[in-house]
């Protein structure tokens, strides 16, 4: 079955430390998200990218850093710099293009700090 | 900066009541409305319009969107437990690449 598959589900941080969240798709989309998500703040955009090889920052990248070498994968890291890093982080992928907006999302990974 | 506004952020009802969820938005360039419900963990897509006044139905939900009024109404009728959910709203442009999505509203619905 076709889907997106995030892991690990949940992940802990220690002070000073780097995480890296995995995302894969199998849905053969083009365009790939990364959305953090806080009690009551809906849905923020970290990271997009449209195409392998090239990704734009959204609303909040500071502290976070992304990488698109395959088409299927879009992992994000959680780096030192974001001070503030727990949150329910969810991918999400889409196919490009008029009429493609509609987003198919993992399960998503829970962040907590040590 | 566009805008995505939902109401009421939460909100709690018996079973068989019918509940209506708003979401205003200010967009530039506006190109579709989207309603998700994330019951855990992943949000599961339920509807997108891009037409005004046109309703879609899936079952006990309805939603329609007003152009003019640049906002969008999803309606659950015979609400059960089951529907216990956040529902989110998020909204896509000819100007932008990703969804812009509402706080969501949290609905409880209770036995």
């Amino acid at each position: 079955d076709g889907g997106i598959t995030q892991s690990p589900k949940y992940l802990f941080r220690k002070e000073g430390q780097n995480v890296t969240l995995s995302c894969e798709q199998n849905l053969n989309h083009d365009a790939m998200y990364w959305y953090r998500q806080d009690p009551g703040q809906g849905l923020r955009l970290i990271y997009y990218s449209q195409i392998v090889n090239d990704f734009q920052k959204g609303d909040i990248a500071e502290g976070y850093s992304v990488s698109r070498e395959k088409k299927e994968s879009f992992p994000l890291t959680v780096t030192s710099a974001q001070k503030n890093p727990t949150a329910f982080y969810l991918c999400a992928s889409s196919k490009t293009g008029p009429s493609n907006e509609k987003l198919f999302f993992g399960s998503g990974t829970q962040l907590s700090v040590l | 900066e566009d805008k995505v506004v939902q109401s009421p952020l939460s909100l709690v009802v018996h079973e068989g009541d019918t509940v209506t969820l708003n979401c205003s938005y200010e967009v530039t360039n506006f190109r579709s409305l989207l309603w998700y419900k994330q019951e855990k963990k992943a949000p599961t897509f339920l509807f997108m319009l891009t037409s005004s006044g046109i309703e879609k139905k899936s079952g006990r939900l309805s939603s329609i969107l007003d152009k003019k009024e640049l906002s969008s109404i999803l309606n659950i009728t015979a609400t059960q437990t089951g529907d216990s959910a956040i529902y989110l709203c998020a909204v896509s442009s000819n100007s932008g690449y990703a969804l812009n999505f509402g706080k969501g509203t949290s609905l409880l619905v209770t036995p």
